[in-house]
């Protein structure tokens, strides 16, 4: 069966530090990736896709960047965090699978605060 | 911009009863449809995918699709506290990425 994994659980970061959460998917191969951030109270904001290595496409123009340079690994980086980027950081993947979406599925999320 | 909306609640109903989960959506060629239920600081978990007009049942829970009404329902039988939770909707064009609605949080009283 299919896991996915995203660490850390937590983290706390000073405004203007570096980030990089990792997230690795196992038991699948050629996943979809994406990663989300939920404010507190709110709904999913989608931030990046993947649909294969390399290939990463932005939904929010931020100081926030995503790579994959691994099949089933997609990492979220930031050179310098700003208040605003605090909240719930969401990993998920999806199989590619026929013409209709296939359900995504979410890991275990980091959260993220920033002092 | 399109959207799905979904009413915030709470939506508060006694233990046993059925819960009825509403959402809307306002692109009309979205032909995939998502019910995930996230508990307080927990991630989203799936509990159905709905394609087709019509009902789709798993166990207690049941999604409904009306495309021409561009409305998707999720009905929650015999509720029980453990359902209390918040209900995301989530629709797709075919190749397109999901669109959430913002999630309507359901408590079941004992």
């Amino acid at each position: 069966s299919q896991t996915i994994h995203q660490w850390p659980a937590t983290l706390v970061q000073p405004v203007g530090s570096p980030l990089s959460l990792e997230c690795t998917v196992e038991g699948t191969s050629n996943p979809n990736l994406y990663w989300y951030r939920q404010a507190a109270g709110r709904g999913l904001q989608l931030l990046f896709y993947s649909v294969g290595i390399g290939q990463i496409s932005s939904e929010v123009p931020q100081n926030l960047s995503a790579s994959r340079p691994q099949d089933r690994q997609f990492i979220l980086s930031s050179k310098k965090l700003l208040l605003s980027d605090s909240g719930f950081y969401l990993c998920a993947w999806s199989p590619k699978i026929g013409t209709f979406n296939q359900p995504q599925h979410f890991g275990d999320g980091t959260r993220l605060s920033i002092l | 911009q399109k959207e799905v909306e979904q009413n915030s609640g709470p939506l508060s109903v006694p233990e046993g009863a059925i819960a009825s989960l509403n959402c809307t959506y306002s692109d009309r060629v979205s032909q995939s449809f998502f019910w995930y239920r996230q508990y307080s600081g927990k991630s989203p978990e799936l509990i159905m995918s709905i394609y087709s007009n019509g009902d789709k049942e798993d166990g207690r829970f049941t999604a409904q699709l009306n495309k021409a009404s561009q409305y998707v329902s999720l009905l929650i039988r015999d509720s029980q506290p453990s359902d209390s939770a918040t209900y995301l909707c989530a629709a797709a064009k075919s190749g397109q990425n999901f669109v959430f609605g913002p999630g309507t949080r359901l408590s079941v009283l004992p």
